[in-house]
């Protein structure tokens, strides 16, 4: 079957790094993908990778690894701002997503 | 929102009513997606949609229906037979990026609660 990971929920302190894994199993693959959402709002696009490697937007960098089923999520500098659900989605040979049911992460002063 | 307006974002709704989510688009795209998330669970795909008068079901479609009369618009009836109707629904747009990535824009949300 197709499953995706992820820890249910993280806390980290303002100004420090966080790491959010995911892994996935997914029939064929076309790519991970997180995304971020705030309590009652609408999940919005973080990250794309397809290949293996590190993508680096700003505070935000995506890692894969496929041979290994694998990404994280890396937050740097966190803002009080990033408190938030974190969306891991693999998308399968269907090119159809299979979502996480997402991390919550809570940032402290 | 990014140009997709869902509407109403709190509806109630009793037992034994249809009740119809709206979601129109004024991004000129072609494939349209509606979502259920409930707490703790992965977002679901109810129906996806990739041209005007064509839809696909998704992974939990059973009673639900939908309509693509035209190219902005996409509703979402939720009908009786939906067991378990309350939850928070989401439409979105999927759109490719500079990396060819298909990166979904999500409305705002619905929120359904069943009385």
């Amino acid at each position: 079957g197709q499953n995706i990971d992820q820890p249910t929920e993280m806390t980290a302190t303002e100004g420090a790094i966080v790491q959010i894994n995911c892994t996935y199993q997914t029939s064929g693959f076309n790519g991970l993908f997180w995304y971020q959402q705030h309590a009652g709002e609408a999940p919005t696009f973080l990250s794309y990778n397809v290949l293996d490697g590190l993508e680096e937007k700003g505070r935000f960098s995506s890692f894969l690894s496929r041979s290994k089923g694998y990404s994280y999520l890396l937050l740097k500098e966190l803002q009080m701002k990033d408190s938030a659900s974190y969306l891991c989605a693999g998308m399968d040979s269907n090119y159809q997503l299979i979502w996480g049911a997402g991390t919550k992460l809570i940032i402290k002063p | 929102d990014g140009g997709i307006t869902q509407s109403p974002k709190y509806l109630f709704r009793k037992e034994g009513q249809n009740v119809t989510l709206s979601c129109e688009q004024n991004l000129n795209h072609d494939a349209m997606y509606w979502y259920r998330q409930d707490p703790g669970q992965g977002l679901r795909l109810i129906y996806y949609s990739q041209i005007v008068n064509d839809f696909q079901k998704g992974d939990i479609a059973e009673g639900y229906s939908v309509s693509r009369e035209k190219k902005e618009s996409f509703p979402l009836t939720v009908t009786s037979a939906q067991k378990n109707p309350t939850a928070f629904y989401l439409c979105a747009i999927g759109d490719r990026d500079g990396s060819g990535a298909n990166v979904l824009t999500f409305g705002a949300g619905s929120r359904l609660t069943v009385l």
